[in-house]
């Protein structure tokens, strides 16, 4: 079936900090891939996607990989500031069909300190 | 532009008591819609999903139902709560058409059963 595997939170970081969220997938075929944000009080909203192999999506100074071979999307930013906090979700959506749901991960709470 | 509504933005409701949540979406037509339950520590859940007027897909056995009375209107309910229901409910569409696999959120309910 299909799955996605985030690392667990809370993730804790000081401003400028290096950032790497892990995120690991199960599907049959090849699907699209997802980092969703929800920062407090609020809905998801879409920070960046890749919809084939070795592609890069990126957003705000996050990027994420597409990785067959590993199957993984990891969520990078090189220097976090206090207002990235929020819940970051890896997702991904199977090939075909009209239905088109997004499966989740778990998501991960980024806290970033002053 | 499309915008997707969502209300209640919170609710707090006894055991045992009815629920209906609404959820529409404005300028657009024919969406596909979603509703996903993000309870805590267990990430986003997809509960229902709907690709037209009264067809209704359920994703997991639970104690909850869906109903879509009208093209850009999707409504969750129950008859009665439980404990377990609480969580943060989230309405989402995308188009029916197109290859853009994009998930639009709505802002979210944060349901307490008490």
């Amino acid at each position: 079936g299909n799955s996605v595997t985030q690392m667990e939170g809370p993730v804790t970081l000081s401003e400028e900090a290096f950032l790497t969220i892990n995120c690991t997938y199960t599907a049959t075929g090849y699907p699209s891939l997802f980092w969703y944000v929800q920062y407090p009080g609020e809905g998801l909203q879409l920070l960046l996607k890749a919809t084939k192999a070795d592609d890069k999506g990126s957003n705000k100074g996050f990027e994420a990989t597409y990785r067959k071979e590993t199957t993984s999307f990891h969520l990078e930013k090189g220097s976090v500031q206090v207002s990235d906090s929020a819940v970051y979700f890896c997702a991904l959506s199977p090939r075909g069909g009209a239905t088109n749901k997004l499966i989740f991960g778990t998501g991960t709470l980024l806290a970033v300190q002053p | 532009s499309q915008t997707i509504h969502q209300w209640p933005a919170t609710l707090v409701q006894p055991v045992g008591s009815p629920l209906s949540l609404e959820c529409t979406v404005e300028g657009t037509s024919n969406p596909n819609l979603y509703w996903y339950r993000q309870a805590a520590g267990r990430g986003l859940q997809l509960l229902f999903y709907s690709v037209g007027i009264g067809q209704i897909s359920s994703e997991v056995p639970q104690n909850l139902s869906a109903s879509r009375p009208q093209d850009r209107q999707f409504i969750l309910s129950s008859k009665k709560l439980l404990l377990s229901d609480s969580g943060f409910y989230l309405c989402a569409w995308r188009p029916r058409t197109g290859t853009n696999e994009k998930l639009f959120f709505g802002s979210g309910t944060q349901l307490s059963v008490l």
